[in-house]
């Protein structure tokens, strides 16, 4: 049980072009998703967390008009990365947790470069 | 501010016990995870611990001293695909999760 997916695995796109990645609970009901950004040897960063049916917290320093979530049901997220530049490229994790548990269930990751 | 704190790097040898340090300061506590990541993969869960003590789970154990901000993940018997960074994660009173840097551990035969 608890297992969250994400779609694309890998993408690669031109500078300027957009990509939306999604994230599935397919098991469970999410109701707060968690988007991570991942530079090459650097920790986890939290982008943003969304609840369901309602607008994402962005974190700090994050553009929340260059990366858009949508968190419409309680099994789907989606982070669209706008505008897209060489430095959007990165390693992308989705995670989500249910109700009152601390556990938050990880996708296998979107990895994203921008040529 | 919070600020969770894991060796960079440890090197350990196959078939051996070694032990990752984390100490943490944060407002609030509910909780702290260990995960595994292997490079270019998303973390893994690998032990959650909200009370004072050892948790054991098969090769792997995590400990948690609340009152010194302190916990480690024991890893016994090492095998090559132990070679993997090692997250150290607290919950604060928000409910919002707080990552260390990652211990990457690399394993010699």
């Amino acid at each position: 049980g608890a297992v969250v997916s994400q779609h694309p695995s890998w993408v690669i796109c031109k500078s300027g072009t957009s990509v939306k990645i999604e994230c599935r609970s397919l098991d469970f009901q999410a109701t707060t998703m968690f988007w991570y950004r991942q530079f090459p040897k650097q920790s986890l960063m939290l982008m943003a967390t969304s609840n369901e049916g309602s607008k994402a917290t962005y974190e700090q320093g994050v553009e929340k008009d260059k990366f858009l979530i949508n968190h419409a049901s309680l099994t789907l997220s989606t982070l669209t990365v706008t505008s897209a530049h060489p430095e959007d490229s990165s390693f992308y994790i989705c995670s989500a947790k249910t109700g009152d548990y601390n556990e938050q269930f990880f996708g296998p990751g979107t990895r994203l470069t921008v040529l | 501010g919070q600020n969770i704190d894991q060796p960079t790097e440890m090197t350990a040898t196959e078939g051996a016990i070694v032990q990752i340090n984390c100490t943490y300061q944060t407002s609030g506590f509910n909780g702290l995870f260990w995960y595994q990541q292997h490079a270019g993969e998303a973390p893994t869960f690998l032990s959650y611990n909200v009370l004072d003590g050892l948790e054991e789970k098969g090769r792997f154990s995590s400990f948690l001293s609340r009152s010194k901000g302190y916990s480690y993940l024991l890893l016994k018997e090492l095998q090559m695909k132990d070679s993997a960074s090692y997250l150290c994660a607290v919950t604060d009173s928000n409910y919002q999760l707080i990552w260390g840097a990652g211990t990457k551990l690399i394993i010699k035969p």
